[in-house]
């Protein structure tokens, strides 16, 4: 069956522009999280949605960054006013529950570059 | 909060050799503990994980890893490299309270030599 997607795979943005990061999971995940990667800080938790709830948003960097999820399908990441430290590949990944029993299945991220 | 260190950004080794991955955490309390493996423009996959029971966890394409409370590791090892083994590998490890969350190391990227 199809695996997480994420699109679009490479965004490069001017600073200050807002950008907007889609993920669809795998049919039937319930739990979705966002992860960031990126040279000078590694692999970050960003945000854990179970259905359309976000009970840890704990990993958002600042205000600028928010994400929703409606359908308890489809989810956005939008990253406002851009900077160039907002520059790091942001992972998506999907599973059939919240508990580490259920694997975590990761797209193949999107590279967002600013300028 | 735990953390986890993973020993050498990079590791090169003969095909057909040991292939030995250094992973530590730090945590009062064991956290579960995973292999993540990713391939050139593709997303993280799963290797193997140790949640409880066995210490000696076996994964996909023919890796093992030990848990070990006393040495608060969990080295990641494979007897014989191939060359599809090229790849970068990350240790990660989520508490037992928030297990869905995945604090991940700084990866270590694995050559093989033909």
């Amino acid at each position: 069956g199809a695996g997480v997607s994420q699109s679009p795979s490479n965004k490069v943005t001017e600073k200050g522009k807002d950008v907007e990061l889609r993920c669809d999971p795998i049919s039937g995940h319930t739990a979705l999280y966002w992860y960031r990667q990126s040279l000078g800080q590694g692999l970050e938790f960003l945000i854990y949605f179970q259905g359309n709830s976000a009970p840890d948003k704990s990993g958002l960097p600042s205000d600028r960054f928010s994400a929703e999820r409606t359908g308890g399908s489809v989810s956005t990441l939008t990253i406002q006013r851009t900077q160039q430290e907002d520059s790091a590949v942001y992972l998506c990944a999907s599973s059939f529950g919240g508990r580490v029993d259920n694997e975590q299945f990761f797209g193949p991220g999107t590279r967002l570059t600013v300028l | 909060a735990q953390s986890v260190t993973q020993l050498g950004s990079h590791v090169s080794v003969s095909e057909g050799a040991l292939v030995l991955l250094r992973c530590n955490y730090s945590s009062s309390v064991p956290p579960y503990l995973f292999w993540y493996v990713q391939y050139p423009n593709q997303g993280l996959q799963l290797l193997l994980k140790y949640t409880t029971g066995a210490t000696l966890v076996k994964g996909i394409n023919g890796f093992e890893a030990e848990f070990k409370k006393s040495e608060t590791s969990f080295h990641l090892t494979k007897p014989s490299a191939h060359m599809s083994d090229a790849a970068e590998y990350f240790c990660a490890v989520s508490s037992r309270s928030n297990d869905y969350k995945l604090s991940f190391g700084a990866g270590t990227t694995v050559t093989v030599r033909a």
